[in-house]
């Protein structure tokens, strides 16, 4: 257990879908992320929240819509998605963006 | 352009075995780590060494980190099956106005019983 969880650990979403991805952290941390780890690509940065606020927006497309309520909890709204969007979602904490990140499991996200 | 870039991209030893993985990287950092990501789960930190450390040790694992050469290099001595799994470098990077970790796209180990 790293003290990052996430839910759900798998979805089946059709594209006219409307879901949520949660995030929390048990760890006092100040940065939370939200990444996509596609098969055969490097890990992809999509959004840093640093105390509550959005400090990085990765050219993501809208239809992926974060959200974080409190440093403890993150959200990551996803609405109309396209079958290329199916990968493992990971969230991840830390102190400050640039100190050892914990991983919560990721969500294996399917888009059919 | 990649921050990190680990090599090999896949290595198969046998159990007992040392295994040995590098990472390459392109602009100055203050501190390199390493992650582990066992298949389909979320990444674990190993290790973080920083810019004004050349070595630095954790059980079964050295890292090595030579600032000259842009280079670092994570050992694992005396291999387990267990320690299969994706190993990743991630550098502190400068980019688009913030300080953010860019990870590289990891080298696949894989040890045989």
């Amino acid at each position: 257990e790293t003290g990052v969880t996430q839910t759900p650990r798998h979805l089946v979403m059709g594209m006219t879908n409307k879901k949520s991805l949660k995030c929390e952290q048990h760890l006092g941390h100040n940065a939370m992320y939200w990444y996509k780890q596609s098969a055969k690509k490097p890990l992809e940065l999509m959004f840093v929240y640093s105390l509550e606020e959005r400090v990085e927006n990765n050219s993501v497309p809208s239809r992926f819509s974060p959200e974080c309520p409190n440093s403890s909890h993150l959200f990551l709204h996803l609405h109309t998605l396209q079958p290329e969007d199916s990968a493992l979602y990971l969230c991840a904490s830390s102190q400050d963006p640039v100190s050892e990140q914990y991983f919560g499991p990721g969500t294996r996200l399917t888009v059919t | 352009s990649q921050q990190g870039e680990e090599d090999p991209q896949a290595l198969s030893i046998q159990e007992g075995e040392n295994a040995t993985m590098n990472c390459s990287y392109k602009t100055s950092i203050n501190n390199l780590q390493w992650y582990r990501q066992n298949s389909g789960r979320g990444l674990v930190h190993l290790i973080l060494i920083r810019s004004n450390e050349r070595e630095k040790h954790s059980g079964r694992l050295r890292v090595t980190l030579d600032t000259s050469k842009k280079s670092s290099s994570l050992l694992i001595t005396a291999s387990r099956a267990a320690d299969t799994a994706s190993y990743f470098c991630a550098t502190d990077a400068f980019r688009s106005g913030s300080e953010k970790l860019v990870f590289g796209k990891g080298t696949k180990l894989t040890v045989n019983p």
